[in-house]
């Protein structure tokens, strides 16, 4: 079955830095990934997502970037604020699993003021 | 978005019991729902598939016979803790998809076994 890595496992930066968490999954065939925030006792929330199909997608200070052959694909904050430190896991699904989501270890973002 | 709402938030239970956790899906059909488990500092680990009117497909690993699933109508999923026990104690999610692919999760719940 798919297996999902990611790293690192902590990340802390400085207010205004970018901040990069890369993931690798092992199944070509899965084809949707999802990224969420999660904060501490809540339910994870998406914050952006992408498809296969697509090697880039940017929303405001967040990208997604997806390398098909390689199996890998990376989450980029910029211009990080003390509201983004959390714990933000990765994902991989199959469409055809209608959302069966198999998640990286997650990484806690620390922004520091 | 879809909601998902998720009952009860919190449970404490003593040792030997079991715990009812219901996940409905508020504002659209779910024939698929799934069920996390998070333990703390850790990631969801997938737990079971929920099938609306059949048996759930477990993943490996988690014993089909302490963890009770019954999907029997299309907003309703229920997952029993049975003969609950400490290490049981965890943060229980489950999720349902509408027509978009984007997975929805409930508030989840937080299980402690004493």
């Amino acid at each position: 079955g798919e297996n999902v890595e990611q790293h690192p496992s902590t990340l802390s930066v400085q207010e205004g830095d970018s901040a990069v968490i890369k993931c690798t999954y092992s199944d070509s065939a899965s084809n949707y990934f999802p990224w969420y925030k999660q904060e501490l006792g809540k339910r994870p929330q998406l914050i952006i997502d992408i498809r296969s199909n697509v090697g880039e997608k940017k929303d405001q200070r967040i990208a997604v970037t997806l390398n098909k052959t390689a199996k890998h694909f990376s989450l980029h904050i910029t211009e990080t604020q003390p509201e983004d430190s959390a714990v933000y896991f990765c994902a991989a699904s199959l469409n055809n699993q209608g959302g069966k989501l198999i998640f990286g270890q997650g990484t806690e973002l620390s922004v520091k003021p | 978005g879809a909601v998902v709402s998720q009952h009860p938030s919190r449970v404490i239970c003593k040792s030997g019991t079991s715990v009812k956790i219901e996940c409905r899906s508020l504002d659209f059909q779910a024939t698929t729902m799934f069920w996390y488990r998070q333990f703390p500092k850790q990631s969801l680990m997938l737990m079971a598939t929920s099938n609306e009117g059949s048996k759930a497909t477990y993943e490996q690993g988690v014993e089909k016979d302490k963890f009770l699933i019954n999907h029997a109508s299309l907003t309703l999923s229920t997952l029993t803790v049975t003969s609950a026990h400490p290490e049981d104690s965890s943060f229980y999610i489950c999720s349902a998809n509408s027509l978009s692919t984007e997975a929805f999760f409930g508030q989840g719940t937080r299980l402690t076994v004493v």
